[in-house]
């Protein structure tokens, strides 16, 4: 059975701690994703990696950083958490590079930035 | 930029109605795909549509997409209380689908009341 996991499903932080949200999936898949997801605005993709070491931005990058050094594990990093940062944000993994497939989603973490 | 625009936002209906949801855009998709999300769970794949004006029914569900793969609809019959959640289409963008990425719409909530 496929398996996203994610780190915390609750988050507390204060604003201007370095914030880690950790993505394990145990099925082999090359490609991994992070997004947060807002009321009114659907699933917007920070960044994407499909391959260990291997990271590209999506459509909002900015305040966060990733890093996948091994291939089941995707970790997204905000450096100096926001209040603006405060969001529900979802993990997904799908098979191959080029290959349009499902995206298999983690249960998300509700991060809180005070 | 590619933007897939869903209709309606939110919906609240009694349990037994039927209702529409719409997912559009002003560009073409070589495929389109349906999440349901569930409160507190990440987005899970209801179905694909791959060819213009291909419909597809999982149950009470149909989904069409259209002829000029532009857009796509999800049509419930007799909705029951467990149909509610977040309806979310998605597709891949045409000139930069390396690593799997696809663009989501901004999502249907539902409301089935009893």
């Amino acid at each position: 059975d496929v398996k996203v996991t994610q780190s915390s499903r609750y988050l507390v932080k204060r604003t201007g701690e370095k914030v880690f949200l950790e993505c394990v999936q145990d099925m082999d898949h090359e490609n991994m994703f992070w997004y947060r997801q807002d009321p009114g605005l659907g699933l917007r993709l920070i960044y994407f990696s499909y391959d260990v070491k291997m990271k590209e931005k999506g459509d909002i990058p900015e305040g966060y950083s990733v890093s996948r050094e091994k291939k089941e594990r995707f970790s997204l990093i905000l450096e100096s958490a926001s209040t603006n940062q405060t969001s529900m944000y979802l993990c997904a993994s799908s098979p191959q590079r080029e290959i349009i497939d499902t995206q298999y989603f983690g249960p998300g973490t509700r991060l809180t930035v005070l | 930029t590619q933007l897939l625009e869903q209709s309606p936002q939110f919906l609240s209906i009694q349990e037994g109605e039927n209702l529409t949801v719409y997912c559009n855009s002003s560009s073409v998709f070589s495929s389109l795909q349906w999440y349901r999300q569930e409160p507190g769970e990440g987005p899970v794949l209801l179905v694909t549509v791959v060819t213009g004006g291909e419909v597809k029914k999982l149950k009470r569900l149909t989904f069409q997409f259209g002829d000029a793969r532009k857009d796509s609809s999800l049509h419930i019959t007799a909705a029951q209380t467990g149909d509610t959640g977040l309806y979310l289409c998605a597709g891949p963008p045409i000139l930069d689908n390396q690593g799997g990425k696809l663009i989501f719409g901004q999502g249907t909530e539902l409301s089935v009341k009893p």
